[in-house]
């Protein structure tokens, strides 16, 4: 089957503008992921999604940030009045249930410039 | 917290040479150690993932071991090739609500002909 895919691949966008970032997990995965590598920083980890839920959003960097997923499928990153320092890779990552030793798989990332 | 330091930051070897790359993390409470690769622009390829019960896994030239109980890991590669320069990450899945995974922030790969 397709593995976990994400749009759009590149996004160039205007400082204040807001944006919505896409990702469609591998169909079945419970579980889902966010993550975000900045320039020359590494992969820190953002939001997880066990269904349409949640439980957690103190991973998001700030308020501006925030994220839905519906159906149990796919979901939307979204950043309101976006900064130069959003300028990142935004990683998507499904698995099948969210405890327990299964493996993440990982989409291709939405490379996000802010000018 | 779980912390995940990757050793070095960086490498260049000549073509054919075997290398060692090292990862340590600080909470042994995982469920799996995964490595992946990473080319200058693009997303992770994952490369092998270790179970917390497992000692290696293998694939191809390369081969991962873990230690859990000293919270280490290294992936070998033999034979080094050029087509294997790229950024090496580690990734620890720790146990918990979340099960996140918290990366190593890389070996840079150099293999020269």
């Amino acid at each position: 089957g397709a593995g976990v895919s994400q749009s759009p691949s590149n996004k160039v966008t205007e400082k204040g503008k807001d944006v919505e970032l896409r990702c469609d997990p591998i169909s079945g995965h419970t579980a889902l992921y966010w993550y975000r590598q900045s320039l020359g920083q590494g992969l820190e980890f953002l939001i997880y999604f066990q269904g349409n839920s949640a439980p957690d959003k103190s991973g998001l960097p700030s308020d501006r940030f925030s994220a839905e997923r519906t159906g149990g499928s796919v979901s939307t990153l979204t950043i309101q009045r976006t900064q130069q320092e959003d300028s990142a890779v935004y990683l998507c990552a499904s698995s099948l249930m969210l405890a327990g030793p299964y493996e993440q798989y990982f989409g291709p990332g939405t490379r996000l410039t802010v000018t | 917290k779980q912390e995940v330091t990757q050793i070095p930051a960086a490498l260049s070897v000549p073509e054919g040479e075997n290398l060692v790359l090292n990862c340590s993390f600080t909470d042994s409470a995982i469920y799996n150690l995964q490595w992946f690769r990473q080319d200058p622009g693009k997303g992770l390829t994952s490369l092998l993932l270790i179970q917390s019960s497992q000692r290696e896994q293998t694939s191809g030239r390369l081969n991962a071991s873990l230690d859990k109980s000293s919270g280490r890991s290294t992936l070998y590669i033999a034979a080094s090739q050029p087509g294997d320069s790229a950024t090496y990450l580690c990734a620890v899945k720790s146990t918990g609500t979340a099960s996140k995974l918290t990366f190593g922030t890389g070996t840079r790969l150099q293999v020269t002909l």
